[in-house]
């Protein structure tokens, strides 16, 4: 298996742009997460999923924030309208059962301007 | 809530053993996990401790104190390679046991 696979690994964008950040996560793997790393907040959780339904987003920041899950092999993480505060690596993760070890994929590095 | 503390950074030389700890305050505990980041890559898993005591694995191991809310990761035999970010995390059995990371110990392996 190819692993967790983001995309972009890179972004630079402007302040008030949209950002979507993509997620392939594992085949067979049920569950996904959300991760965002910055230096002062280390890895929080945003959100995440089970079966493609979201189980809990309380780690999200706020409205401008948005994730979903169309299918078992897709899951995308949107912001609208970025800001600068959003500059912050995004990983996803899966996992194939609720308390099983989360295999990362390599992030997404988002820089906004 | 939950917290987890752990130092923010440990210096060894090669050949080393050094032991990273992480307390933890939890109202709900599955287990206690590590797992490693090299220079902001992906987060990789090292071990997990659902139950008091050692599990070895190779040259690392990890222990739990479930009464102490306490745990380790010991690295023996260091090499270079070992230099990277060390992550302890929790499970909140309260939180859907979501997995709640620790802000990791920066382990520097010198020559």
């Amino acid at each position: 298996d190819a692993g967790v696979i983001q995309s972009p690994r890179h972004e630079v964008t402007e302040m008030g742009q949209e950002v979507t950040l993509r997620c392939k996560p594992i085949s067979g793997h049920d569950y996904l997460f959300w991760y965002r790393q910055t230096m002062m907040r280390g890895l929080e959780l945003l959100i995440y999923f089970n079966n493609n339904v979201p189980i809990d987003d309380s780690g999200m920041p706020e409205d401008r924030f948005s994730a979903k899950m169309p299918n078992a092999s897709f899951s995308t993480l949107k912001i609208q309208p970025s800001e600068p505060r959003d500059s912050a690596v995004y990983f996803c993760a899966s996992s194939p059962r609720e308390l099983g070890e989360l295999f990362f994929g390599e992030g997404s590095r988002l820089t906004v301007l | 809530g939950q917290s987890l503390e752990q130092p923010s950074e440990v210096t060894a030389v090669e050949g080393a053993i050094v032991q990273i700890n992480c307390t933890y305050q939890t109202s709900g505990f599955y287990g206690l996990s590590w797992y490693q980041q090299h220079d902001g890559g992906a987060p990789t898993f090292l071990s997990y401790n659902g139950l008091d005591g050692l599990e070895e694995t190779g040259r690392f191991s990890s222990f739990l104190s479930r009464s102490d809310s306490y745990g380790y990761l010991l690295l023996q035999e260091l090499q270079m390679k070992d230099s990277a970010s060390y992550f302890c995390a929790v499970r909140d059995s309260n939180q859907g046991g979501k997995l709640i990371f620790g802000q990791g110990t920066e382990l520097s392996v010198k020559p």
